[in-house]
């Protein structure tokens, strides 16, 4: 099992609309957890970090169930701007893990 | 703050040849890595770095080397390139371990080529 999946989309959706996807983990014992955003053929960067409460930035929110081993990342009033490939990354012992990536497309 | 740079943008090699990627960050960060990323795939670690003088393996080193001689700089070094070896390499760096409050700054990628 790998140790980090998540589904690779895409998602295509209109302008405006919510799109939510999850990442699964495998190691209960990880640490820390983040979305990065990855635009194509560019590298990564840092959307946000994922806290144990779930937490909000603007139109996004990322939830964690440690119980479940998964995050989840929600999109509120999707822009086109939005649109890209997110990495789900967790972090063991001080090594990060990446997810393959859900590519998001927000048509107009 | 240039941030984390890296050259060259693009390279084909021939298999068989060899070739340095290079990698520099101007942020005093301790921490460097070298990921490979595959069409389809997430990153795979390959070396870090925890400070002059230290390396260590990653996820997937065969093939590779490094050194880490100063802060700033941190070069992949390709032995004998092979077709497998054909990926988007991106290094990376943060101030310090890996957790919720040091973000992982990465440079531009290298996009290489071996036929």
């Amino acid at each position: 099992r790998k140790e980090v999946e998540q589904d690779p989309g895409p998602f295509n959706v209109p302008e405006g609309a919510t799109v939510a996807f999850n990442c699964t983990y495998s190691n209960s014992a990880s640490q820390s957890f983040f979305w990065y955003r990855q635009d194509c053929r560019k590298e990564p960067k840092l959307l946000m970090s994922v806290y144990s409460s779930g937490n909000e930035d603007g139109r996004f929110t990322a939830q964690l169930n440690r119980a479940s081993q998964y995050i989840s990342l929600l999109i509120r009033d999707s822009k086109l701007s939005d649109s890209a490939t997110y990495l789900c990354v967790v972090i063991n012992d001080y090594k990060l893990s990446f997810g393959a990536g859900t590519t998001v497309t927000v048509r107009a | 703050n240039a941030g984390v740079t890296q050259t060259p943008k693009f390279r084909i090699l021939k298999i068989g040849q060899s070739m340095t990627l290079q990698c520099t960050q101007d942020m005093n960060h301790n921490y460097m890595y070298w990921y490979r990323q595959d069409p389809g795939m997430g990153l795979k670690l390959i070396y870090y770095s925890v400070g002059a003088g230290i390396t260590d393996k990653g996820e997937v080193p065969n093939g590779y080397n490094v050194s880490r001689s100063t802060t700033e700089d941190f070069p992949l070094r390709l032995e004998l390139a092979a077709p497998s070896q054909t990926s988007v390499y991106f290094c990376a760096s943060n101030k310090g371990p890996q957790s919720s409050y040091n973000e992982q700054f990465f440079g531009p990628g290298t996009r290489l080529t071996v036929l």
